[in-house]
């Protein structure tokens, strides 16, 4: 069974700080997505990684998919209010075929104080 | 943009009850999918559907669990007969090479 863990679970800090969310697993994705989600939303997509090192950046977001795409981190520079929300990394696993169903993690609640 | 649009919102049903969710999905999408989130839990792929049928199914959809897609716009989830259990948060989504979301439907099986 394809797992993703994903931590820190919360995260609480100051506007201005910088913070890293990783996703990580024991098992193989042919590709990794990043989603942020609001309350009462459904999951909106930020970034889909597929390379092993691939590195994306969207404004202050900077995401990572490890050589070996077993693992991925979100980093986020000098958070802001807006930035806060609940992050959630998906993967694709090997094998899925063209159905490409999503293996969860349990998400990263974040909140940036102002 | 082009957006995935879920009805009802909310629904709230008795045990044992019927109840039909309903999702418009992206047009020119060839692949639709319904996860469920649970409370406190990981979103979780119920069952994707590709060229008008089933392409995939989790352990979770039973036979109480249907798709259709009765008229080339409208993709629909059946629960035959609702369980507590399946008090959770469900979301249609459809893809091209990335995934779009609906808002949800929050159903509450009392």
């Amino acid at each position: 069974t394809q797992l993703l863990e994903q931590s820190p679970q919360f995260l609480s800090i100051q506007e201005g700080e910088n913070l890293t969310v990783y996703c990580n697993s024991s098992s193989v994705f042919s590709s990794l997505q990043w989603y942020r989600q609001e309350p009462g939303e459904g999951p909106v997509l930020l970034v889909t990684v597929v390379t092993g090192g691939e590195v994306k950046k969207l404004k202050r977001l900077t995401f990572q998919f490890g050589d070996a795409r077993k693992d991925s981190s979100l980093h986020i520079t000098a958070a802001q209010p807006g930035d806060t929300g609940l992050y959630l990394c998906a993967g694709v696993g090997l094998g899925a075929g063209n159905n490409r169903k999503l293996i969860w993690g349990l998400g990263t609640s974040l909140a940036v104080n102002p | 943009e082009p957006e995935v649009t879920q009805t009802p919102s909310h629904q709230v049903t008795q045990m044992g009850q019927e109840v039909i969710l309903r999702c418009v999905p992206i047009s020119n999408h060839l692949y639709f999918y319904w996860y469920r989130q649970i409370l406190g839990q990981k979103v979780e792929f119920l069952v994707s559907f590709y060229n008008n049928e089933i392409s995939e199914k989790s352990e979770i959809f039973d036979d109480q669990f249907s798709v259709e897609r009765p008229d080339g716009s409208n993709f629909t989830l059946k629960i035959r007969s609702t369980k507590l259990e399946d008090s959770a948060m469900y979301f249609c989504a459809s893809r091209d090479y990335g995934y779009t979301f609906g808002s949800g439907t929050r159903l509450t099986v009392v």
